[in-house]
């Protein structure tokens, strides 16, 4: 099975700043990588897929890229309604793997 | 819009069996090209992928659960459900219903908190 691995595992920042998120496959998926949003109460919602397709509706601020093992998610300039979870899920093959997720928090 | 809705039982007992249906509203569940997904997230833990139905009636499951799970379709009340035999208290989570197109999960629904406890 595919092993992801996200870092860090959680990250203080403010409103405005730009952040990066990591995720690392334990071995290569190609382009078969997605992220997604949670929030408590919620249903966890897509933001990209296919490593850097952003998902109808979300704001252009997200970015993704990456190929192979490594893998980023950027956040250009936070919003409040951007402090969530956020979890990457490898779909290069079964079963699907989730990263155990990057806590975003409020400095 | 695509909607999913899981309903089931909250409270179950140990060695018994879990059972969650998500209901499919804003399109049909016969239509080719998706599969139906149920994901689970222990309290305090991340996300955990269980399986999956194909509008064929096709299944995989994740090798840690197979040997308890079962995913099937109900076309006639445009559902699909889940159980999970021989529960325990490592079964207790919050568990959601998931559309997959294109290798993601584009439409979740709320999710529904199962506890394992006697």
């Amino acid at each position: 099975d595919i092993q992801m691995t996200q870092s860090p595992s959680s990250l203080s920042a403010s409103v405005g700043d730009r952040v990066t998120f990591t995720c690392r496959a334990s071995q290569s998926i190609s382009n078969f990588l997605n992220w997604y949003q949670a929030k408590p109460g919620k249903a966890p919602k897509l933001l990209i897929y296919a490593a850097s397709t952003l998902q109808s509706g979300v704001p252009s601020r997200f970015s993704g890229s990456g190929s192979g093992t490594d893998f980023t998610l950027t956040i250009s300039s936070l919003q409040p309604e951007d402090f969530a979870t956020y979890y990457c899920q490898q779909s290069y093959s079964a079963p699907n793997s989730f990263g155990q997720g990057t806590n975003l928090e409020i400095k | 819009q695509l909607q999913l809705q899981a309903s089931g039982s909250r409270l179950v007992k140990p060695s018994q069996t879990l059972s969650l249906t998500c209901a499919v509203s804003g399109g049909s569940i016969s239509s080719g090209g998706y599969s139906w997904n149920w994901i689970r997230q222990p309290p305090g833990k991340g996300l955990e992928w269980i399986g999956y139905i194909y509008h064929s009636g096709s299944t995989y499951y994740t090798p840690s659960l197979k040997s308890r799970v079962t995913i099937s379709l109900d076309r006639s009340k445009n559902q699909f459900s889940l159980q999970l035999s021989s529960v325990t208290a490592a079964d207790t989570a919050v568990y959601y219903c998931a559309r997959g197109y294109e290798k993601a999960f584009d439409v979740w629904g709320q999710g529904t908190m199962v506890t394992v406890s006697s």
